[in-house]
């Protein structure tokens, strides 16, 4: 079964520098793979999607993230981090043959000024 | 922009109660999805539901849950008789084709306290 792995539960950065967010993968083949952000009492965003093509996506609000076949990797960045990016991130897979997304553990960014 | 709504926002229950929990997906979408989240722990998924029945499920949508679609608008989840660790934030989700080929749109989701 694919599983999804964010290492990190909490980071803390300073407004105005670059972030990233590290999500790993475990599945035979390529998954879709995506990112979502919840803020606080809200459901759940998409921020951008990896299907095929080039792997390097750009999404919403400035993220964009690069899909590693070598690392089994899709890790999230933003080169200048807002206030208001302060939220909980997520990282999940699709394999692609059933309807279900499997979500990581969530990484909680919070924005220093 | 059109949204996912799901009533009500918070639903505390005692245990062995019956709950419904109400979704109203985007109008023209045509998959609909239950996901769960208990506080601290990860976004599980607990059914799809495609064309009235439920398309694939996991191992935690037991016989105590069931779907249904009543009408054209609502998408429902109930819980038979709710069990202290069925206490979670549960949304529901909707996209207009499958999974792969457009995203799913979320709701604020209904958080699920049972005593």
């Amino acid at each position: 079964a694919q599983s999804v792995t964010q290492p990190d539960i909490h980071i803390t950065v300073s407004e105005g520098a670059s972030l990233e967010l590290r999500c790993n993968y475990s599945y035979g083949a390529t998954p879709y793979l995506f990112w979502y952000v919840q803020s606080p009492g809200q459901g759940l965003q998409l921020l951008l999607k990896y299907f095929s093509g080039d792997t390097l996506v750009q999404g919403i609000k400035g993220f964009e993230a690069e899909f590693k076949r070598s690392q089994s990797s899709f890790n999230l960045r933003k080169p200048s981090v807002h206030w208001s990016d302060a939220a909980e991130y997520f990282c999940a897979v699709n394999t692609g043959t059933a309807s279900k997304l499997t979500f990581g553990t969530g990484t909680r960014l919070q924005v220093t000024l | 922009e059109p949204e996912v709504t799901q009533t009500p926002s918070h639903q505390v229950t005692q245990m062995g109660q019956e709950v419904i929990l109400r979704c109203v997906p985007i109008s023209n979408h045509l998959y609909f999805y239950w996901y769960r989240q208990i506080l601290g722990q990860k976004v599980e998924f607990l059914v799809s539901f495609y064309n009235n029945e439920i398309s694939e499920k996991s191992e935690i949508f037991d016989d105590q849950f069931s779907v249904e679609r009543p009408d054209g608008s609502n998408f429902t989840l109930k819980i038979r008789s709710t069990k202290l660790e069925d206490s979670a934030m549960y949304f529901c989700a909707s996209s207009l084709r499958g999974l792969t080929n457009s995203p799913l749109h979320f709701g604020n989701g209904t958080r699920l306290t049972v005593t």
